[in-house]
């Protein structure tokens, strides 16, 4: 079983739709988890931080399940621009973060 | 404020070439980071360096040697290039353990 995995779509989704995703992670012992957005041939950027509260920012929401060890990202009224690869990422509890292989969403016009 | 930043962006070696990628930060972060991505893989760590003076393989180290010459620079160098080594490298940054990772934009290696 991968450290970290994501459905690697791709998602096509209508511009408006709300789309979710979904990673698992197996490590117990991690901490923080991050949801990083990658644009084709460009470096991960941070989209958001998850908290175990849960946590808005604007039209995204980041959830995390610890008894379940996964943790959501929903995206509500998609635009255009929201098309790229989405990845999940754990920390391992020693300085270094796993990567999943990343969720492709394209929506479309 | 350029937070990390790598260079060459492009590079194109021979088999058995050696050359060293250059990475830089300027958010006075103690942690750094040499990734590689290949399609279909994500991104899988070649070496870190946990605070200045420090450094430790990850997942795929073989080929590779690192340095981290002081807090701000940590290079990453190929003593002999493979075509496996064809990839596209990141290096990233973190204050510390648990924290966000920045990343650089990469440098784009093809070994022919």
């Amino acid at each position: 079983r991968k450290e970290v995995e994501q459905d690697p779509g791709p998602f096509n989704v209508p511009e408006g739709a709300t789309v979710a995703f979904n990673c698992t992670y197996s490590n117990s012992a991690s901490q923080s988890f991050f949801w990083y957005r990658q644009d084709c041939r460009k470096e991960p950027k941070l989209l958001m931080s998850v908290y175990s509260s849960g946590n808005e920012d604007g039209r995204f929401t980041a959830q995390l399940n610890r008894a379940s060890q996964y943790i959501s990202l929903l995206i509500r009224d998609s635009k255009l621009s929201d098309s790229a690869t989405y990845l999940c990422v754990v920390d391992s509890g020693t300085y270094k973060y796993i990567f999943g292989t990343g969720t492709r969403l394209k929506v479309l016009a | 404020n350029a937070g990390v930043t790598q260079t060459p962006k492009f590079q194109v070696l021979k088999t058995g070439q050696s050359m060293t990628l250059q990475c830089a930060q300027d958010m006075n972060h103690n942690s750094m980071y040499w990734y590689r991505q290949d399609p279909g893989m994500g991104l899988r760590l070649i070496y870190y360096s946990a605070s200045e003076g420090t450094t430790d393989k990850g997942e795929v180290p073989n080929g590779y040697n690192v340095s981290r010459l002081n807090k701000r620079e940590f290079s990453l160098r190929l003593e002999s290039a493979a075509p496996s080594q064809t990839s596209v490298y990141f290096c990233a940054s973190t204050a510390g353990t648990g924290d966000e990772q920045y990343f650089g934009p990469g440098t784009r290696l093809t070994v022919t």
